[in-house]
Order: structure tokens, then sequence, then C-alpha cells
């Protein structure tokens, strides 16, 4: 079964940093780009960042640019975000999700979320 | 940056109803466009990519169309299970996407 599992989160003060981890099974994780959308509460999708199948080529929100980092180990079928410098703003569930076939594509594998508190 | 604006935010259907939601792109994405359905608590699901191709395991009430700037998911008759959220995403820019803002169906 294809398969993504989040975790990391939880609650950090304005400021403070966070990693998430995405362990992916079911599926050839280093044939495929991912990326990290998330959803603050009560609003709608945000997308956050995403990588290519190898590594090589990332892009971020412009909300986030510069404070988060995604990466991937494709030998540990795991994907991370590194989060720095959080701010209240930042407070939503973070899903990681699988890109169709190519990376530039729809993504058809959603983890469940990690949630990611903001706050002092 | 590309913006998706979707229209309506909310609409209120009642089962057995054609429903439809645009989606419009502030530039031409060509069909390198999704959409997905959020149900609460739970994570967004895949129904239709490249414009107008069915996710496998998608019921066929479920279609999409458009190509450019505009674009539509059209569920030909709403059923219990379809009261959800939907958003469309732009795949368009390398590895920048955006969703629109999201349109509930509620019951009327």
């Amino acid at each position: 079964e294809v398969q993504l599992l989040e975790s990391g989160g939880g609650l950090v003060q304005p400021g403070g940093s966070l990693r998430l981890s995405c362990a992916a099974s079911g599926f050839t994780f280093g044939s495929y780009g991912m990326s990290w959308v998330r959803q603050a509460p009560g609003k709608g999708l945000e997308w956050v960042s995403a990588i290519s199948d190898s590594g090589g080529s990332t892009d971020h929100a412009d909300s986030v640019k510069g404070r988060f980092t995604i990466s991937r180990d494709n030998s540990k079928n795991t994907l991370y975000l590194q989060m720095n410098s959080l701010r209240a703003e930042d407070t939503a569930v973070y899903y990681c999700a699988k890109s169709r076939l190519v990376t530039r594509d729809s993504m058809d594998v959603w983890g469940q979320g990690t949630t990611v508190t903001v706050s002092s | 940056d590309i913006q998706m604006t979707q229209s309506p935010s909310t609409l209120s259907a009642s089962v057995g109803d054609r429903v439809t939601i645009t989606c419009r792109a502030s530039q031409s994405i060509s069909s390198w466009l999704a959409w997905y359905q959020q149900k609460p608590g739970k994570a967004p699901n895949l129904l239709i990519y490249k414009a107008s191709s069915l996710e496998s395991g998608v019921p066929s009430r479920f279609s999409g169309s458009g190509s450019g700037t505009e674009f539509t998911l059209t569920i030909s008759s709403l059923q219990p299970d379809d009261f959800a959220t939907y958003y469309c995403q732009q795949y368009d820019s390398y590895l920048t996407w955006t969703f629109g803002q999201g349109t509930k169906v509620e019951i009327k």
C-alpha cells in the first residue's frame, strides 16, 4: 500500500525551529517529486515547498522562503521540512504529498498531516 | 506568481443537482490544473489532473474541462458523499504550485 506518514509536529515558541519528516512506503520514493502543503485552522490549502525526485531542484512559497528548507533522503525514503524562525502564522496542519507521475504534476498521495502550533 | 481564483466560495445544492465550480488563473497555465476534494479533518483527495483526466477510482459523475485561464469542475448528479470543499491547483510553474481558495459545497 502506498503510504506517507508525517511526524515531528508540535508546540513551539515564536522564533523557534522544528523539523518535519515524512516517511514513504509502498512506492519507489526516489522516482517522484514531493511537496509540503499546509492548512491553517479554518483556512484553505497553501503550497509550501516542493522538491524534484533527485532532490536537485527545490522551491518554496514566498511566505516561507529563507526560513524553511525542503530536503529528502532517498536512501531512507524520507522527506523533510526544516522550519526556522517560526511565526504564529505558520500554525497549521502540514501535509506531505507525492507527485502523481513526474515532478511537475498533480499530487495523488497525501499523508494524514502533522500539526504545528507556534505560540508562546 | 500565478494566482488562482475559485468561484463561488460557497455553494448550496441538493442531492441530484448538477454542480459547477469555476477556477480562473491569472495567466495561461495550459492544462496544468488539478482538482481536489477535502472533507473536514482529512487530507485532500485528487479528483482530476491535467484539467480533464479523471483520477483512477474517482466516480464518473466528476468531470473537468477548460484550458488556458478558465477551468470548471462539474458534478453531474450530487451525491451525499460529495458535500465537501473543493480546491483547484495549478502546476504550470515548475516546482511552484498554487491552490485556489476553495469552494465549500453545502446541503441546501
